[in-house]
């Protein structure tokens, strides 16, 4: 069974800081590699869908890096403000079916 | 911009009724999906479809079934509620491969008495 892990499962930083966090997965098994953020009372929304590795994209203030080969991706945040406040989801595609395997996300409260 | 809508935020049902999820994409989007998401477990996919009339077992199938007549709505079926169905259900669409992001809509909160 495919298991994705994220960590920390949540983290409190002050506004202005910058932060990070990491969602793991079997490096034998990848196709694509999802970030997602979902805010309180809103949908889930993508932030970035990754397939190479090395690859490295950015949002604004967000940036996501994937290692293929060492089954991991790293999101940072930089200068964290209150509205970055939300659950950080990464879902993984191991390529052998149309689904995605999601974890169970990183929770991260922005204190102003 | 891609909307996908839920027929209800908030639904209250009785145990055994038979309840109806809708879901409609404006995308022209071929997959749909139905999610369900408790807490400490994370969203777990129940159904999707791939194509109309086409469907497709999640990892929790069981008590549930679905319906997609036409290429913008997937439905969600409880064929007799139970209280263990009271959860967070969560529709998504998604152009193409997995290399495409999926879409949410904004979440019906069931609850089975």
């Amino acid at each position: 069974i495919l298991n994705v892990e994220q960590s920390p499962q949540s983290l409190h930083v002050q506004e202005g800081d910058s932060t990070n966090f990491t969602c793991s997965f079997p490096s034998s098994n990848f196709y694509a590699l999802h970030w997602y953020r979902w805010e309180t009372a809103k949908s889930p929304e993508a932030l970035f869908v990754m397939t190479l590795n090395g690859d490295e994209k950015k949002k604004g203030r967000i940036s996501a890096t994937l290692n293929t080969k060492e089954g991991y991706s790293y999101l940072y945040i930089k200068g964290s403000q209150p509205e970055d406040s939300a659950t950080y989801l990464c879902a993984l595609n191991a390529g052998n079916n149309r689904k995605l395997i999601w974890g169970l996300g990183t929770s991260l409260a922005v204190n102003p | 911009d891609v909307k996908v809508t839920q027929s209800s935020r908030y639904l209250v049902k009785r145990t055994g009724e038979k309840v109806f999820l809708e879901c409609v994409q404006d995308m022209d989007h071929e997959n749909m999906f139905w999610y369900r998401q408790d807490p400490g477990l994370g969203l777990r996919l129940i159904y999707f479809s791939y194509d109309v009339k086409m469907k497709e077992k999640g990892d929790i199938p069981e008590g549930y079934s679905v319906s997609r007549e036409k290429k913008e709505r997937f439905s969600l079926i409880l064929e007799s509620a139970s209280t263990n169905q009271t959860s967070m259900y969560l529709c998504a669409s998604r152009a193409g491969t997995v290399t495409y992001e999926q879409y949410f809509g904004p979440g019906t909160r069931l609850t089975v008495t």
